[in-house]
């Protein structure tokens, strides 16, 4: 029964290779969200999606592309991985984008850059 | 980018009431006041959010005081697990209210 389900938990992979996160949440919320925590544990928005549209996109560089291909569903693509995408990554959703919405969290994926 | 001040952190014998403290002194009027906490290894954890009034739910109950510029979150019988990083986090128009800002929170320590 778990609300926001990330796949892979974790995942190890080369310098300069491409890979795909998935995001999926049973709560029949409107809105998903990818964070970014980095190493020093700041966590920070990367993209908000509300009924499959791009809402929110702070600055990210190119290589990372979300994709929401239902309400249910955000995945977040991310080409030619450098060392410094070593992060956990969360997904969130939300009933609607209104500020009195929680967000609720998924438990991470752990990306490490070798 | 956070408009919060929290201690870095706090210890709390378990079975005792927690009272972590939330400085939000330049919060306007349509913006809520949330907390979060994250274990360690896990998502953040939504615990509770409020405007203006008081609230209390399963998990704890939130303190606003009536100038809206600081708050208090109370865990009334602390437990081991609930050691954690408090998050407190003021979401609204003005900080973009799709989205939460973290600061650095408030590392509590809950002690046998």
């Amino acid at each position: 029964d778990t609300a926001v389900s990330q796949t892979p938990k974790y995942l190890v992979t080369q310098m300069g290779n491409d890979k795909s996160i998935k995001c999926e949440q049973n709560l029949g919320h409107d809105t998903m969200y990818w964070y970014k925590q980095d190493s020093k544990k700041f966590l920070k928005i990367m993209f908000s999606y509300n009924n499959k549209e791009l809402i929110i996109n702070e600055t990210v560089p190119n290589r990372f592309s979300p994709k929401s291909p239902d309400k249910a569903h955000l995945n977040l693509h991310i080409n030619s991985l450098e060392l410094g995408d070593s992060a956990v990554y969360f997904c969130a959703s939300s009933l609607g984008q209104g500020a009195q919405q929680p967000q609720h969290f998924g438990d991470g994926t752990r990306l490490s850059i070798l | 980018d956070a408009k919060t001040t929290q201690p870095p952190s706090m210890d709390c014998a378990e079975g005792r009431a927690a009272n972590l403290p939330c400085n939000h002194s330049t919060i306007s009027g349509n913006e809520y006041v949330y907390w979060y906490r994250q274990i360690h290894s896990q998502g953040p954890q939504y615990i509770i959010h409020g405007l203006k009034n008081n609230e209390t739910n399963e998990m704890a109950s939130l303190i606003i005081t009536e100038d809206r510029k600081s708050s208090t979150l109370i865990l009334p019988h602390a437990t081991l697990r609930d050691t954690a990083v408090y998050y407190c986090i003021v979401r609204g128009k003005n900080t973009g209210f799709q989205k939460l800002v973290f600061g650095t929170g408030t590392r509590l320590l809950v002690s046998p």
